[in-house]
């Protein structure tokens, strides 16, 4: 099974940019590349995803590697709030046809002042 | 209007009971899932329904038992609980599944803990 690998933990100061990496060797031609992140208390926030280009949104910015070993959640200046757990998830099909679900473990992101 | 509501927030029993835990979304969407967080937080996928159809079904114990009465709801009941199965519990939702490219909305989470 697909898995991904990620940083236990990462540290940042307010208003830098943070890079999240991500490995997901065994990814699959069809699986998607989603994250999430969990604040302290509530339940997992969508952040970004995407298969194979680079994408943008107004929370953060996903490159993903050419051969799509690997990808890198991008928070271009990180504020106080974005102190979470983020993850790292492949989405696809099994070879029967069902949906998978593989997660990360997760990397703490601490934000400093 | 909360997307994905879950009932009980929180919720203590004891060894052997059995129990349940309501999950409902208003967004609308075609499937739903179970989650299981335990307290090293790893995040593990229990069931999916779309349109109230099974679609996953890991390796839980048959103790557990989703049942999803319409599309709205997934409700997660447990007979004779264990102390592992204390956790957070969490609901989520998606437009779509079969390796879509659609996002997750989650619940708050439900809070199990089990004496």
């Amino acid at each position: 099974d697909a898995k991904t690998t990620q940083p236990n933990s990462m540290e940042s100061n307010e208003e830098e940019p943070v890079h999240l990496p991500c490995n997901h060797s065994t990814i699959s031609g069809t699986d998607y590349i989603h994250w999430y992140r969990q604040l302290p208390s509530q339940g997992p926030e969508y952040v970004i995803h995407g298969l194979t280009s680079n994408v943008n949104n107004r929370m953060a910015s996903l490159a993903i590697a050419e051969d799509r070993k690997s990808s890198t959640l991008i928070l271009h200046r990180a504020t106080l709030r974005d102190a979470a757990v983020y993850y790292c998830i492949l989405r696809g099909l099994t070879q029967g046809g069902s949906e998978k679900l593989v997660f990360g473990k997760g990397t703490k992101l601490t934000v400093n002042p | 209007d909360t997307a994905v509501s879950q009932t009980p927030k929180y919720l203590v029993t004891q060894m052997g009971n059995d129990k349940s835990i309501k999950c409902e979304q208003n967004l609308g969407h075609d499937t739903m899932y179970w989650y299981k967080q335990d307290s090293k937080k790893f995040l593990k996928i229990m069931f999916s329904y779309n349109n109230k159809e099974l679609i996953i079904n890991e390796t839980v114990p048959n103790r557990f038992s989703p049942k999803s009465p319409d599309k709205a709801h997934l409700n997660l009941h447990i007979n004779s609980l264990e102390l592992g199965d204390s956790a957070v519990y969490f609901c989520a939702s998606s437009p779509g599944w079969a390796g879509s490219s659609y996002e997750q909305y989650f619940g708050p989470g439900t809070r199990l803990t089990v004496t």
